[in-house]
């Protein structure tokens, strides 16, 4: 079992519809990332949490540490969405500056 | 800047040769990585640089050599790499090295072997 898994592996929508991504856990965190990658390889970072709720723009993040859950939602989705969101996760000081990621989810939005 | 560069975008080298890939960050960050992507994978680690010192070497074969000349600039040389080298290396930085904190990803280098 992996320490960080995503659901779905893939997603297809239409444009407008509201999207859920999963990332679960098995692991102490002291911190979770989301991350984007589009075609072509350029990872951005979309948030960092270590608790609660984040909110950028049509994107929304939250976490709650005792499930060991995070979702990524996206409001009104649109075609330049599609990438791949990945999570990753940080453990304690002591884990030093490893991220482990999920194998990501594929999404796919449809004009 | 919050931007982090690569060069090259793309290399195609054969078994024999010897290359470098360059990463650069004017953010005054601290903290600089290497990533492997193979299509369809997560990034996994290679390296972290920790204040121009290397910090984390994840079992790296030494045909991968990372170099820090100095706080902004990151390189990787390549010698006598394998067809399954070929891969999407990344680059990342961040302020400083730690749990909390946000790295910053470079476009990545398209590499093939020959």
């Amino acid at each position: 079992k992996n320490e960080v898994e995503q659901s779905p592996q893939n997603l297809t929508a239409q444009e407008g519809e509201f999207i859920t991504i999963n990332c679960s856990y098995s692991v102490g965190i002291s911190a979770l990332h989301w991350l984007q990658q589009h075609p072509g390889g350029g990872i951005v970072s979309l948030f960092m949490l270590s608790s609660g709720k984040k909110k950028h723009g049509r994107l929304i993040a939250t976490i709650n540490i005792q499930e060991k859950h995070s979702s990524l939602h996206i409001t009104a989705s649109h075609p330049r969405d599609s990438a791949v969101y990945i999570c990753a996760v940080r453990g304690g000081e002591t884990s030093g500056s490893r991220l482990t990621f999920g194998e990501g989810t594929q999404l796919t939005v449809n004009p | 800047d919050t931007e982090v560069t690569q060069t090259p975008k793309h290399l195609v080298m054969g078994m024999t040769n010897k290359k470098s890939l360059k990463c650069e960050q004017h953010m005054g960050h601290r903290a600089m990585y290497w990533y492997k992507q193979k299509a369809k994978k997560p990034p996994e680690l290679m390296f972290v640089y920790s204040y121009e010192k290397l910090s984390i070497n994840e079992s790296v074969p030494s045909r991968f050599s990372p170099e820090c000349p100095n706080s902004s600039l990151l390189n990787l040389h390549l010698h006598a790499l394998q067809p399954e080298d070929s891969a999407l290396y990344l680059c990342a930085s961040s302020q400083v090295p730690g749990a909390r904190e946000t790295q910053y990803f470079g476009p990545g280098t398209r590499l093939l072997v020959l």
